[in-house]
């Protein structure tokens, strides 16, 4: 089934550690998101790519880094992770706007916890 | 930056209809769309307004007001699995999507 995959589903994290979450698509989608999601606040856009080799600051992007090698691949960074970044991580893509309507498909989600 | 005003609860009957609202103020508009969102489950798509007026699929309508920097969604005919979290979400001008909090819906029986 065509879609989004993130991996892993789940992780307890230390703070201090490093961590990548990773996210492939198969839909050959030109554009990418990490956004992450917290009680009360909404899905929140950390960073993006609107194509391969070409990445962009979100709205909450300090602490993540992120690169686009290929079209499928979009992983994300947290370099020396705290416990702030405790949230679940939701990656999703999308045809650029003014192809269809440019709706966002979104995999299924990382819960970290960072102790 | 965006600023997405969505009610945080909901809650209706079985069978009857509920109208979440959303307004939003944007640098640039190219499109508004809410998403259902299942407990611990992910976003799924429910609708795209670009331009004014009322889109219907199903039991459920979304409208724009671009000029109002409104919308709504609108659940007809309300059923046990509705219960969810509907988000508002607004993209910009560069084609970033920027969401609302959400607002949480409760079916009861």
């Amino acid at each position: 089934i065509a879609g989004i995959t993130q991996a892993p589903t789940s992780q307890i994290l230390a703070a201090g550690r490093r961590m990548t979450l990773r996210c492939t698509q198969d839909m050959r989608h030109n554009a990418m998101y990490w956004y992450r999601q917290d009680l009360g606040l909404g899905l929140r856009l950390i960073h993006y790519s609107n194509t391969a080799g070409t990445t962009g600051k979100g709205e909450v992007p300090d602490g993540y880094s992120v690169s686009r090698a290929n079209t499928d691949d979009f992983p994300l960074t947290l370099a020396s992770a705290v416990p702030s970044q405790t949230s679940v991580y939701f990656c999703a893509s999308s045809e650029l706007a003014g192809v269809g309507t440019g709706e966002l498909f979104f995999g299924e989600g990382s819960r970290l916890t960072v102790l | 930056g965006q600023n997405i005003d969505q009610p945080t609860e909901m809650t209706a009957t079985e069978g009857a209809i509920v109208q979440i609202n959303c307004t939003y103020q944007t640098s640039g508009f190219n499109g508004l769309f809410w998403y259902q969102q299942h407990a611990g489950e992910a976003p799924t798509f429910l609708s795209y307004n670009v331009l004014d007026g009322l889109e219907e699929k199903g039991r459920f309508s979304s409208f724009l007001s671009r000029s109002k920097g409104y919308s709504y969604l609108l659940l007809k005919e309300l059923q046990m699995k509705d219960s969810a979290s509907y988000l508002c979400a607004v993209r910009d001008g560069d084609y970033k999507l920027s969401f609302g909090a959400g607002t949480t819906v409760t079916v009861r029986a």
